[in-house]
């Protein structure tokens, strides 16, 4: 069975500060894995995602992930947040089906 | 193109009745997934048609069920309501090739409150 855990639940930041977001994975099986964006009262939205190749993937606003195997991990990364940025952030694996995690708030402060 | 439409956006029912709430994917998009959002329990997996057929299933009772129609619109389907039951419930589509969700679009939701 696959899982993911993000282990912030809540992230302050000010802006243009960097930020980090948290993800690691457990599967028996390859995975690929993504990043969701969801804003309030929003659907999600995908920011970006790993499904081979190169291990660090980028998104059009700025935003990177790098998958690290051997960590089991796919951190979310951004040198210089804005407030705009201000949303729930969701981690997913998907061997077939899309598993989340629990969901990380980043809260960008002016 | 548009994108995925889940109708309606809001609801508001009674427990014990039944609820139907409905997800228009993406054109030429064959799979639609569905998920249970709620702040206790995130986000969780209920189930994934393709081309009208079940093809993955969460863990959730038998009151949740769904169908795909040729069309790849889809319906869920929960009798029975519960107060529980009160959550965002999310539609996503995908082309739905042996990748599974490899690229899901997913809908503004529908929020059902249950009283």
């Amino acid at each position: 069975a696959q899982s993911v855990t993000q282990l912030d639940s809540q992230v302050p930041v000010f802006e243009e500060a960097p930020v980090e977001l948290r993800c690691n994975y457990s599967s028996s099986v390859s995975v690929y894995l993504f990043w969701y964006v969801q804003y309030p009262n929003q659907g999600l939205q995908l920011l970006l995602k790993y499904l081979s190749g190169s291990t660090l993937v980028e998104s059009i606003n700025g935003f990177e992930a790098e998958f690290n195997k051997s960590q089991t991990s796919f951190h979310l990364r951004k040198p210089s947040v804005h407030i705009s940025d201000t949303a729930e952030y969701f981690c997913a694996v998907s061997p077939d089906k899309l598993i989340f995690g629990t969901g990380t708030r980043l809260q960008v402060f002016p | 193109k548009a994108g995925v439409t889940q109708t309606p956006r809001y609801l508001i029912k009674t427990r014990g009745q039944q609820v139907t709430l409905s997800c228009s994917p993406i054109s030429g998009h064959r799979s639609v997934s569905w998920y249970q959002q709620t702040p206790g329990q995130g986000l969780q997996f209920l189930f994934e048609y393709f081309s009208e057929t079940q093809r993955n299933k969460g863990n959730f009772p038998g009151r949740f069920s769904g169908r795909q129609f040729s069309n790849s619109r889809s319906e869920m389907n929960v009798s029975t309501l519960e107060l529980g039951d009160s959550a965002l419930y999310l539609c996503a589509s995908s082309k739905g090739g042996w990748e599974g969700n490899t690229e899901a679009f997913f809908g503004q939701g529908t929020r059902l409150t249950v009283v």
